[in-house]
Parts: C-alpha cells; structure tokens; sequence
C-alpha cells in the first residue's frame, strides 16, 4: 500500500524549532518530487515547500524562506522539513505530499500538528 | 503569490450539479496549465479528485469534472450526493516553480 505518515510534531515556543519527518512506503520514493503544505485551525490549504526526487530543486513560499529547511533522504525514504524561528502563524496541521507528472499531489499523508505558543 | 479566488459556499441539493470556480490574478494562462483540485472531509487529509485540468485519477467518480477558460478554472460535480458534502481547494503550479492554493469552497448538500 502506497502510504506517507508524518512525524515530529507538538508544542513550542515561538522562536523554537522542530524538525518534521515523513516516511513513505510502499512506492520508489526516490523517483519521485515531494511537497510540504500546511493548513492552519480553520483556514484552508497552504503550500510550504517542494523538493525534487534528487534534491536539485527546493523551492518555499515566501513566509518561510530562511527559516525552513527541506530535505530527504532516499536510502532511508524519509522526507523532512527543518522548522526554525517559529512563530505563532505557523500553527498548523503539516502534511506531506508526493508529487506525480503534472506538478499534481497524488498522495498524502495524514498530518503532524505543530503549535507554536508560549 | 496571491491566492487563488473561489468562492466560499456553494450548495445543491441531491441529483443536482454545481460549479466551483478558481481564479488567478495573472493573465499569464500559462500559469494555470497545472491545475488540480482536492476534496477534503472535516479531519482528514485532502485526496486528488481533478488534475491537469481535466483528468480523474482512478478511483473519483466521473461525476466529478474540470475545465479551464483563460485565467479561470472550474470544477462540476453532476448528480451531487451526501458524500461530496466536504471543502475543494484547487492550486495550480506556476511559472515561478511555486504553487498556489485557492482559497477553499465548502460545497453544502441540502
């Protein structure tokens, strides 16, 4: 079964860190580009970060650039995002996404929740 | 990196069909040549349902359909069901190598 599942989410103060991870399964992930998005409590859907199959291309939205870091590790299959300097406005159920053809999200995990409170 | 336009509610009633509407500030159409939509239930996790304008993945209903004019996508849903009671959001990859997401309609099955 084709499958991502998220981790490293939870409580931190604003200013803090965590690192995210996504592990896949059941695909060759290391054919394939992926994608962050977020989605704060009761707001819609937010693209984070994307990253090719080899890691040549990275690309962030603008709120977060210099403060988060993707990244992967295909002999682990594992995907990650490095979250820095965190602020209130990044509260949000985090998911991870597996890019297929036409820049299109196929597949998607069920979520890690990050809160950033003091 | 504006988001895209729908519009926040559209509702039908059981049989009937709806369109929800995704709009892009730029008149570049280009930009818009990468366009998916994606269904997502209170709680879960948002599934593929349109991409590359007008193609279903196997497994949606061929009740659900898209299209594109220009710098406005659409996404019909014909013979609506209690199931489709749920937010679609569309997003579309752009020239810039970013994506964009619309900003969420809640389709309510009277």
């Amino acid at each position: 079964e084709v499958q991502l599942v998220e981790s490293g989410g939870g409580l931190v103060k604003p200013g803090g860190s965590l690192r995210l991870s996504c592990a896949a399964s059941g695909f060759t992930f290391s054919s394939y580009s992926m994608n962050w998005v977020r989605q704060a409590p009761g707001k819609g859907l937010e693209w984070v970060s994307y990253i090719s199959s080899s890691s040549t291309y990275i690309y962030y939205v603008d709120s977060v650039k210099g403060r988060f870091t993707i990244s992967r590790d295909n002999a682990k299959d594992s995907l990650y995002l490095q979250v820095n300097s965190l602020r209130a406005e990044d509260t949000a159920v985090y998911y991870c996404a597996r890019v297929t053809g036409a820049y299109y999200m196929d597949v998607w995990g069920k979520g890690t929740t990050v809160t950033v409170s003091s | 990196q504006s988001a895209l336009t729908q519009p926040a509610s559209v509702s039908g009633s059981p049989g009937q069909s709806i369109t929800i509407s995704c709009t892009g500030p730029s008149s570049d159409t280009s930009d818009y040549a990468y366009v998916s939509w994606y269904q997502q239930h209170p709680g879960k996790a948002p599934k593929l349902m349109i991409y590359a304008v007008n193609n279903r993945p196997s497994g949606v209903s061929n009740r659900f359909s898209g299209s594109k004019s220009g710098n406005t996508a659409s996404l019909t849903i014909s013979g609506l069901q209690a199931e489709d009671e749920a937010d679609y959001y569309c997003t579309s990859y752009t020239s810039s190598r970013t994506y964009v997401f619309g900003t969420g309609t809640k389709v309510t099955v009277l």
